[in-house]
């Protein structure tokens, strides 16, 4: 069964320092990626979008990810960390066959951001 | 725009009640979401519905019942609530069903407690 992992269930790093959120997925295609995140009390907002295109991909306020097929990783980084940046973040995968729109979601990561 | 609204933004309500959540988007997309989220868990998806046709339901529970009125709005009507259906329900849309790869927009979510 497809699955996607985040490696870690919280990240603590401080102001002005980079940020590194691993995520890992199984499968043996190549399936369109996403990370969304979500502050608190609010809804999902999309960082960022793989879809086959160029590899290193480009975000949302400062955020860039790397699509690795050999490693089926898509790490998501960040130069230097905003305390505006701390949240809970969704690594998401496209099943391998359309399921009518289904997502698959990692268990999330939380982010926090010491000053 | 991108933007998905929900209404209310909070909701407290006993278990014999009725009451509806509702979303609307104004983006021209033809495939909307329920999704239900407890607290430090991804989302979970409960209904789809595609070009205004329930497509997709998640085996929930009859005490929650969609409606799609249009294109542009999504309700989710509940009656005889329980406890555990406290949550955070968000609403999404994306431009269509027949691709994954298209990105869902999602609203800043209804928080329902239920007493």
């Amino acid at each position: 069964a497809q699955s996607v992992t985040q490696l870690d269930s919280h990240v603590s790093v401080s102001e002005g320092t980079p940020v590194l959120l691993r995520c890992n997925y199984s499968s043996s295609y190549s399936p369109s990626l996403f990370w969304y995140v979500q502050h608190p009390n609010k809804g999902l907002q999309l960082l960022l979008k793989y879809t086959s295109a160029a590899t290193l991909v480009k975000g949302i306020n400062g955020f860039e990810a790397e699509f690795k097929k050999s490693e089926t990783s898509f790490h998501l980084t960040k130069p230097s960390a905003h305390m505006s940046d701390a949240a809970e973040y969704f690594c998401v995968v496209t099943p391998e066959y359309n399921q009518g729109g289904k997502l698959i979601f990692g268990q999330g990561t939380e982010l926090s951001v010491k000053p | 725009d991108t933007e998905v609204t929900q209404t209310p933004k909070h909701l407290v309500m006993g278990m014999t009640n009725k009451k509806s959540l509702k979303c609307e988007q104004h983006m021209g997309h033809r495939a909307m979401y329920w999704y239900k989220q407890k607290a430090k868990k991804p989302p979970e998806l409960m209904f789809v519905y595609s070009y205004e046709k329930l497509s997709i339901n998640e085996s929930v529970p009859s005490r929650f019942s969609p409606e799609c009125p249009n294109s542009s709005l999504l309700n989710l009507h509940l009656h005889a609530l329980q406890p555990e259906d406290s949550a955070l329900y968000l609403c999404a849309s994306s431009a269509d069903t027949r691709l994954a790869a298209y990105e869902q927009y999602f609203g800043p979510g209804t928080r329902l407690t239920v007493t």
